[in-house]
């Protein structure tokens, strides 16, 4: 399977700023996922980015709040903009395994604390 | 849409017992049913998955079920270890196009 990082791992953000989170996958994917997981919760998919094209948002999520980039097939970024506390959350990034499958494989999270 | 229920939402079994995890879904078009694993701190991690063609899919000392008239599949850990100690998550999905729908979460404790 496919090896995912992001960076950052963690951070602490004030009210109304914006972080953007990296994901970078060791070798070509095509589709790239960016989910939210508050604490003690399941996974919510907030975009799928295929590269080439605009991310598909999810219900409940749109492009000026979470704008995503995805340059190529190995590298994606999720920017959470004018943070408020209830932003504060985990972000995964994940990828399919193979083109086609079903399979998905996450990269280990950045925990975001905004105050 | 596409509904999973996953239940207990907590699990506490005695080293070396086995555990069970159940979930349930709601679209019978759903062919595919991913079980991961997150521990604290980590992104969640498949353990194993199981196709709609199967029954049942073995893995060392995990195994799921599938019941598709039921509409249910199960996650079952023997021989549970103090490693085995994290959240598990089941999925289901209709497809390479369609998103996974994800369980609530059970949290598995391994007593010593």
């Amino acid at each position: 399977s496919a090896v995912i990082s992001q960076k950052p791992s963690r951070d602490i953000c004030q009210r109304g700023t914006s972080l953007t989170i990296q994901c970078q996958v060791d070798s070509q994917v095509t589709m790239m996922f960016w989910y939210r997981q508050q604490p003690g919760q399941s996974l919510t998919l907030i975009a799928t980015a295929n590269q080439g094209s605009e991310a598909t948002y999810e219900s409940g999520f749109v492009i000026d709040k979470f704008p995503i980039s995805r340059p190529n097939l190995t590298f994606s970024t999720l920017t959470v903009s004018n943070m408020s506390p209830e932003d504060s959350s985990i972000y995964l990034c994940s990828v399919d395994g193979t083109p086609g499958g079903n399979e998905q494989f996450f990269g280990p999270g950045t925990r975001l604390t905004v105050l | 849409g596409e509904n999973v229920e996953q239940h207990p939402s907590t699990l506490s079994v005695q080293e070396g017992d086995s555990a069970v995890i159940k979930c349930t879904y709601s679209d019978s078009a759903s062919n595919y049913f991913p079980w991961y694993k997150q521990e604290l701190g980590k992104g969640p991690q498949l353990i194993i998955d199981i196709r709609s063609n199967v029954g049942e899919k073995k893995d060392q000392r995990i195994a799921v079920t599938l019941n598709k008239t039921a509409k249910h599949f199960s996650l079952h850990i023997t021989e549970t270890q103090p490693e085995d100690s994290a959240v598990y998550f089941c999925a289901a999905s209709k497809g390479s196009n369609y998103q996974l729908i994800w369980g609530a979460g059970t949290k598995l404790i391994i007593k010593p």
